[in-house]
């Protein structure tokens, strides 16, 4: 969505494979969240950043996977050692505003792992 | 016990229909919580806040019930428009999505 842009689009790699997936939010957002959608399947929350505070990591499924934001800003995921049950869409959405909990979503960065 | 659940459908309903949707959350200390619609291979947007004392936009109208835990949404004269997935998101302290109710509305 405006305002969000997430990349790459589309990225297949090899299982055993590290790849980072990057999320550029429009300035002035107030928190970044990134979640997990598969196949069929609802919005799973991995992780979010708020303000200068420590991160939220309760939702990562394992050690494999790490996040960080820049800045303030641009945000990028990384999974290590990719495994097939890490294909999904990754979801980066951020909140604007201070007080308002409404989410904007990234077009979101499918990854299939061979 | 999922924090957030959701009926995943789908629901079949004629045009014109009207159709609603539930959705329960465990954490009693949640403070706001919203229907996102997610069109397929889209990223999720949102429909609508949902109020304590309800609220309606046009032919969709949300509802809360905090003794039993639950959110609803109505959808009226339902269009072949609105075949989408719904999720509910649960705001305790970070965002909780549901995995969504589909709708297929069809001629």
């Amino acid at each position: 969505g405006a305002g969000v842009s997430q990349s790459p689009s589309n990225k297949v790699t090899e299982k055993g494979k590290d790849v980072e997936l990057r999320c550029d939010p429009i300035s002035g957002h107030t928190a970044l969240y990134w979640y997990r959608q598969s196949l069929g399947q609802g919005l799973e929350f991995l992780i979010y950043f708020q303000g200068n505070s420590a991160p939220d990591k309760s939702g990562l499924p394992s050690d494999r996977f790490s996040a960080e934001r820049t800045g303030g800003s641009v945000s990028t995921l990384t999974i290590q050692r990719t495994q097939q049950e890490d294909s999904a869409v990754y979801l980066c959405a951020i909140k604007r505003g201070s007080g308002a909990n409404v989410l904007t979503f990234g077009a979101g960065s499918r990854l299939t792992v061979l | 016990r999922k924090e957030v659940e959701q009926d995943p459908g789908p629901f079949n309903v004629p045009e014109g229909a009207t159709v609603a949707f539930n959705c329960t959350y465990s954490n009693s200390a949640s403070q706001s919580f919203f229907w996102y619609r997610q069109d397929c291979r889209k990223e999720p947007k949102l429909l609508m806040s949902v109020y304590s004392s309800g609220n309606e936009d046009g032919r969709f109208t949300a509802q809360l019930n905090r003794a039993s835990q639950y959110i609803s949404l109505l959808i009226r004269d339902s269009k072949l428009s609105d075949s989408a997935t719904y999720l509910c998101v649960v705001n305790p302290d970070k965002l909780i999505f549901g995995t969504g109710t589909r709708l297929q509305v069809f001629p």
